[in-house]
């Protein structure tokens, strides 16, 4: 069964640097998101893309935030400068179409670690 | 916005007892209810969801029931067996386009007592 792939599996950066996530979503799939999730907390939304361009940002996804698909398959999350408080687990996921009849399916997630 | 609440945030259970999680949603335009299983160090997994227009699903020992007068839906699981022991989380998502992102609850972590 096809699946998403995230790399790395654990990031450690140094505050203020800038640091990418990427993701391979499964090959035929439409849509992408980004979600966060801080140890011992709920899964987040941060961000959605489709057609090469943000369908939609949370509140957490500010301008330090920014999402690229450079080719037909990667999709990437980078952060510019990062804060302590951005240490979290970041999972990609995507779906073929959007609307209730498409499970958004979920990569393995990337620990991120900011000291 | 949207928000989700799940209770209880921990349940502890004896095998072969049943467990339920319940959870509240206050957008009314929400119309699709999934619930995901995470394992420790691992990604979510869709279990099971529901659509706005049916009232209960079920597949096997796990069943979801919706409530939309009420904004209730729950996740029933029978038969409870250590393997079942995880965090589960049950989200919303409202229909209105190109994005339908996924609101969480906040979890509940199941421990199955062998």
């Amino acid at each position: 069964e096809p699946e998403v792939t995230q790399t790395p599996s654990h990031q450690v950066t140094q505050m203020g640097q800038e640091v990418i996530l990427r993701c391979v979503p499964i090959s035929n799939h439409l849509y992408f998101y980004w979600y966060r999730q801080i140890l011992g907390q709920k899964v987040e939304f941060l961000v959605s893309f489709y057609n090469n361009e943000i369908s939609e940002k949370s509140e957490i996804f500010d301008d330090q935030f920014s999402v690229e698909r450079p080719d037909g398959s990667n999709f990437t999350l980078k952060i510019r400068s990062t804060k302590l408080e951005d240490s979290a687990m970041y999972f990609c996921a995507s779906s073929f179409l959007a609307g209730e009849s498409y499970e958004q399916y979920f990569g393995p997630g990337t620990r991120l670690t900011v000291t | 916005g949207e928000n989700v609440e799940q209770h209880p945030s921990t349940l502890s259970v004896q095998e072969g007892d049943s467990a339920v999680i319940k959870c509240t949603y206050s957008d009314s335009a929400s119309n699709y209810f999934p619930w995901y299983k995470q394992e420790l160090g691992k990604r979510p997994q869709l279990i099971i969801d529901i659509r706005s227009n049916v009232g209960e699903k079920k597949d096997q020992r796990i069943a979801v029931t919706l409530n939309k007068t009420a904004k209730h839906f729950s996740l029933h699981i029978t038969e409870t067996q250590p393997e079942d022991s995880a965090v589960y989380f049950c989200a919303a998502v409202i229909d209105g386009g190109a994005t339908n992102k996924l609101i969480f609850g906040t979890g509940t972590l199941l421990a199955v007592q062998p």
